[in-house]
């Protein structure tokens, strides 16, 4: 069964820093990964979506990175500023499964002023 | 972009009642949606796949009886809770696959029942 981790789960950090968002998960035999941003009671906005045969994906500030093999990804968020907080999800789909994500923890971050 | 709507957007009902709530598809076709819940400060946990024409696939431990989904269209999928119980309270989440085996998601329908 597909398990997927996201470290730290809360994360506060001043405007401007760059950060690294982590995403594990334990069937490297996946279809794509995508990244999701939650905004508190609301829906998930998609930010990057990278197939297995990729290796990283680029939108503006963010970047994110996939390493099938050893089950990780991670998210680069540039120039952070207080818009970006959010919640960040990771979410895998498996080859064959129905198109059924399996979502992460989740990343509470907050940007402070 | 692709949208996806919910209505209604928060809904509070007395224990013992059933509440439906849709999943619509704006812009695009979808043979395929999903249905979500989200406790608060969890992350979403996959209840169903609704297939147009055809019986939702449930996930397990999922009562099918009690979460009544309907695909009826290539744009709408209805979740309905029936017998609703405090315990039942979530926010509910649906997405729906495009051509492109992307997903869009919904925003979300918060239940309350008290």
């Amino acid at each position: 069964k597909q398990e997927v981790t996201q470290i730290p789960a809360a994360l506060s950090v001043p405007e401007g820093e760059n950060l690294v968002l982590n995403c594990s998960f334990t069937d490297s035999a996946i279809y794509n990964l995508q990244w999701f941003r939650q905004d508190p009671g609301k829906g998930l906005t998609s930010l990057l979506l990278i197939q297995s045969s990729q290796r990283e994906q680029t939108s503006g500030r963010l970047n994110a990175s996939l390493d099938k093999s050893s089950g990780r990804s991670t998210l680069y968020i540039a120039a952070s500023q207080p818009g970006d907080s959010a919640t960040y999800l990771c979410a895998v789909m498996l080859p064959g499964g129905g198109n059924k994500l399996t979502f992460g923890t989740g990343t509470q971050l907050k940007v402070e002023l | 972009g692709a949208v996806v709507s919910q209505h209604p957007s928060w809904v509070i009902c007395k224990s013992g009642t059933s509440v439906k709530i849709e999943c619509r598809s704006l812009d695009f076709q979808a043979t395929t949606m999903f249905w979500y819940r989200q406790f608060p400060k969890q992350s979403l946990m996959l209840m169903a796949t609704s297939n147009e024409g055809s019986k939702a696939t449930y996930e397990q431990g999922v009562e099918k009886d009690k979460f009544l989904i309907n695909h009826a269209s290539l744009t709408l999928s209805t979740l309905t809770v029936t017998s609703a119980h405090p315990e039942d309270s979530s926010f509910y989440i649906c997405s729906a696959r495009s051509l492109h085996y992307e997903q869009y998601f919904g925003p979300g329908t918060r239940l309350t029942v008290t």
